[in-house]
């Protein structure tokens, strides 16, 4: 089975920072997603970005940005200008086929 | 905008019991996942189905079958609720063409004593 690893289970950011969560993943597939999930408290899990891994350029949707680096299989998120809003799980899923694969989580907290 | 509901968010059962969780989509997705989640171990796929009474199992099927009779409606059943099976559960959707974007629900907490 593929593994995702997320590292760190905790982070923490002031507002209006910068920081970037890890995720590297295992996969010998070539054609394959990769993702970031945002689950807020009590709350619906719902997708912050997607690369796909045949592109080389990396994904960005306004504050959030990813750092692919497919040789290494490493996928991290960084938020940008961190809002209150930001605080969450967030989990890396790789998806190969029709099957994802989800890392541990990553919980956020933004410190006013 | 895509719903994907839950038709509870909080459930308690005792050990034996059978318990239906179910899960409701409005976009007509042929895909519909089941997922447990739990502290430490992420999201792990139960089953899933990527047309009406068609199912596949995912990682850890063991003590939990499911229903698709309608394209909106995928249903877990645990046929014996045990207490190792207490988790957050969540259902998600996709479409065929765009497996890659999943919609989930709002997640059911069991708790089975």
């Amino acid at each position: 089975a593929q593994t995702v690893t997320q590292s760190q289970p905790e982070m923490s950011v002031q507002e209006a920072e910068t920081v970037t969560l890890s995720c590297t993943y295992d996969t010998s597939e070539s054609d394959y997603y990769l993702f970031w999930y945002k689950q807020p408290p009590s709350r619906q899990m719902i997708l912050v970005i997607r690369q796909e891994a045949y592109k080389q350029q990396n994904a960005t949707e306004n504050r959030f940005s990813v750092n692919f680096q497919k040789a290494a299989k490493s996928f991290s998120l960084k938020i940008s200008d961190s809002q209150l809003g930001d605080a969450a799980m967030y989990f890396c899923a790789s998806l190969t086929g029709n099957q994802f694969y989800f890392g541990t989580g990553t919980s956020l907290t933004v410190i006013p | 905008d895509v719903k994907v509901t839950q038709s509870s968010r909080y459930l308690v059962k005792r050990t034996g019991e059978k318990v239906f969780l179910e899960c409701v989509q409005d976009m007509d997705h042929e895909n519909m996942f089941w997922y447990r989640q739990d502290p430490g171990l992420g999201l792990r796929l139960i089953y899933f189905s990527y047309d009406v009474k068609m199912k596949e199992k995912g990682d850890i099927p063991e003590g939990y079958s499911v229903s698709r009779e309608k394209k909106e409606r995928f249903s877990l059943i645990l046929e014996s609720a045990s207490t190792n099976q207490t988790s957050m559960y969540l259902c998600a959707s996709s479409l065929w063409t765009s497996v890659e974007t999943q919609y989930f629900g709002p997640g059911t907490r069991l708790l089975v004593l």
